[in-house]
């Protein structure tokens, strides 16, 4: 039964596109977030969600917009794909209370923007 | 602010050599320490953390790591590695009573040769 779970998997698409990744969390974890990991392993954050309130909002795009339904999910949307946007997305999630627990990770989200 | 650094960005071994990866951290407060591993084209995972008590705390698959407040570092050891350690290793930090600040270190690239 997966904690974290992003889907898609891989997503190829062109230029100009918009498209969307899903993550839902079954930890009843009261915090998610979105990181991007680009070519260089590098781990930076985007977005974070507390509640469905946006709790941490890093300089990305706003091509990037974040929607939280309720805390159980995370999904990110992007307008107008761009070369640049490609990178393997991660979501996460922790409990807000509990920072010695660290975050859970989905298995992310490959994006190709071709 | 705080910042996370990583010693090395690639290291190379061979099996059963011992192994010691590098992290140190800018932030003069109380933190949670974390190390995740994350294996060719998965997920990030937990390998070990620490937030109280022994400074020498131990992970999963023979991994420890050692907390020194003194030098700010948190560097990671195992005393014989495997094939199978091959992947890419973050550490992780966050403000001991904020749990949603989590900064990740750059990586380092552990490949074990056969």
């Amino acid at each position: 039964d997966t904690a974290v779970s992003q889907t898609p998997k891989y997503l190829v698409t062109q230029m100009g596109n918009d498209k969307s990744i899903k993550c839902e969390q079954n930890l009843g974890h009261d915090t998610m977030y979105w990181y991007k990991q680009d070519s260089k392993k590098f781990l930076k954050i985007m977005f974070s969600y507390n509640n469905k309130e946006l709790i941490i909002n890093e300089t990305v795009p706003n091509r990037f917009s974040p929607k939280s339904p309720d805390k159980a999910h995370l999904n990110l949307h992007i307008n107008s794909l761009e070369l640049g946007d490609s990178a393997v997305y991660f979501c996460a999630s922790s409990q807000l209370d509990r920072p010695n627990y660290g975050y859970t990770f989905g298995s992310g989200t490959r994006l190709t923007v071709v | 602010a705080q910042s996370v650094s990583q010693h090395n960005h690639h290291v190379i071994l061979s099996e059963a050599a011992s192994l010691e990866l590098g992290c140190n951290y800018s932030y003069g407060g109380t933190v949670n320490l974390f190390w995740y591993v994350q294996y060719p084209g998965q997920h990030l995972q937990l390998l070990l953390k620490y937030f109280s008590g022994d400074p020498l705390v131990k992970g999963i698959k023979g991994f420890e790591a050692e907390f020194i407040k003194s030098k700010f570092s948190f560097n990671l050891r195992k005393p014989s590695v495997q094939w199978s350690d091959t992947a890419e290793y973050f550490c992780a930090v966050n403000l001991h009573n904020y749990g949603q600040n989590f900064v990740f270190g750059p990586g380092t690239r552990l490949s074990v040769l056969p």
